[in-house]
């Protein structure tokens, strides 16, 4: 069992590069998430879904985009890259949005130069 | 505006001591608090959990304390282990309507042999 799988591990991008990072569960989750990870700032939230077809933003949105065509995969866009953009990059899915925990992937680190 | 706080940034105790990580929050209707540890180049993993309806739950030698008047919780590890090493983040959760996870900044621990 998987579980919550991300691609690339690292990456280095040139400001104004776009990419996709992704992310692909095998759980059957119906919640899924995106957030960053900045030293001093936790763990934020970027985008979730709430099932197939269901996205919205969460706390730090700008410059990134996602969609959800199916269950297991939920990939976070960068539409043109910037240094600011620089962080590490946690997928995570959860059984549904009541009380249960969080499943992360290993995390992207990403720089943009 | 940050809703989840951990406002020590770090922490170093004695192996075989007891370990206090401490979190606040300010929104009232958080219904479900987790406890998260993060090892480095590796992803958040789920540790222990609390319901709003309960002010303690205990797993071995973890214990997370939840004080609802003060807005408060904590985690308590006893004996501390230097396995026990990394990265705390506590998170909540608001109820049904959302599912988001809100994360603090996190508290790095430290055991020492």
């Amino acid at each position: 069992n998987a579980g919550v799988t991300q691609t690339p591990k690292f990456q280095v991008l040139k400001t104004g590069q776009s990419m996709t990072l992704q992310c692909a569960q095998d759980m059957n989750h119906e919640y899924m998430s995106w957030y960053r990870q900045d030293p001093g700032m936790g763990l934020r939230l970027i985008h979730y879904s709430v099932g197939a077809g269901i996205t919205d933003q969460g706390e730090v949105p700008n410059g990134y985009n996602v969609s959800r065509s199916t269950t297991e995969d939920f990939p976070l866009r960068l539409l043109s890259a910037a240094p600011s953009q620089t962080s590490v990059y946690f997928c995570a899915s959860r059984e549904g949005f009541w009380n249960t925990e969080a499943f992360f992937g290993q995390g992207t680190r990403l720089t943009v130069v | 505006d940050q809703q989840v706080k951990q406002n020590s940034p770090s922490l170093s105790v004695q192996e075989g001591r007891i370990s206090i990580l401490n979190c606040d929050y300010t929104n009232s209707m958080f219904d479900y608090f987790l406890w998260y540890k993060k090892y480095p180049a590796e992803g958040p993993t789920f540790l222990i959990s609390i319901s709003s309806i309960k002010d303690k739950n205990e797993d071995g030698r973890f214990t997370v304390f939840l004080n609802k008047s003060a807005k408060h919780l904590s985690l308590h590890i006893v004996p501390s282990q230097p396995g026990d090493s990394a990265v705390y983040f506590c998170a909540a959760s608001l109820p049904l309507s959302t599912g988001k996870l809100i994360f603090g900044q996190g508290t790095t621990l430290q055991v020492k042999p």
